[in-house]
């Protein structure tokens, strides 16, 4: 079946821009997840989706960063006002019922600011 | 708070060579340790968790938490295998688990 898919799969924004990425999980998973993968970096954690419900934001770096999921299936990530240290590796995953276990990653946005 | 530390970047071999990438971490609670891998142009995907106990791929990870350690480990190594290989630890919540990854450690596999 379809996997986790991302898109664009390329952006780039002006510095002071906004951008708008998006996530399209596998058809039935419940849990959510953003990541942000600077260059040499491991994926770090932004935030995760239970269905609608965002519970858990605590990773998101700034309140420029926000993130919906309204009808507990598509996602967007939205990032105001762009800046350099913004550019990185979107990731988003997603996941069956349950706690814990296998998260199925998309292949990822790669933001560059200028 | 959670740690993972992977403290090669880059791991060289030669094909038939024994591998071993290094995993420590920190974390209060009961352990629940991954082994994600990014082979060029594909996506993360899930390589082994330590609960499975499965050997995929010819690879192994035995949890030590005396040590807080993961390591990763084939007794020889293939060509196919050279890819980046993250570490990652899963920290339960309030009825939801999310995941610290370390920096990652590069295989190289050389014929």
């Amino acid at each position: 079946g379809a996997g986790v898919s991302q898109s664009p799969r390329y952006k780039v924004a002006k510095r002071g821009q906004d951008v708008a990425l998006r996530c399209d999980p596998i058809s039935g998973h419940v849990s959510l997840f953003w990541y942000q993968q600077a260059l040499g970096q491991g994926p770090e954690f932004l935030t995760y989706f239970q269905n609608e419900a965002q519970l858990d934001k605590s990773g998101l770096p700034s309140d420029r960063f926000f993130a919906e999921r309204p009808e507990g299936s598509v996602s967007t990530l939205k990032i105001q006002r762009t800046q350099q240290e913004d550019s990185a590796v979107y990731l988003c995953a997603s996941k069956g019922k349950g706690v814990g276990g296998e998260q199925f990653f998309g292949p990822g946005t790669r933001l560059t600011v200028l | 708070a959670q740690r993972v530390t992977q403290p090669e970047k880059l791991l060289s071999v030669f094909k038939g060579a024994p591998v071993e990438l290094k995993c420590n971490y920190s974390y209060s609670g009961s352990p629940e340790l991954f082994w994600y891998v990014q082979y060029s142009r594909q996506r993360l995907q899930l390589l082994l968790r330590h609960i499975s106990r499965e050997s995929i791929k010819g690879f192994t990870a035995d949890l030590n938490k005396g040590e807080t350690s993961f390591h990763l480990k084939k007794p020889f190594a293939q060509e196919e295998d050279s890819a980046m290989y993250y570490c990652a630890l899963e920290r339960l919540n309030s009825g939801y688990s999310t995941l610290t990854f370390g920096k990652g450690t590069m295989l190289l596999v050389s014929p």
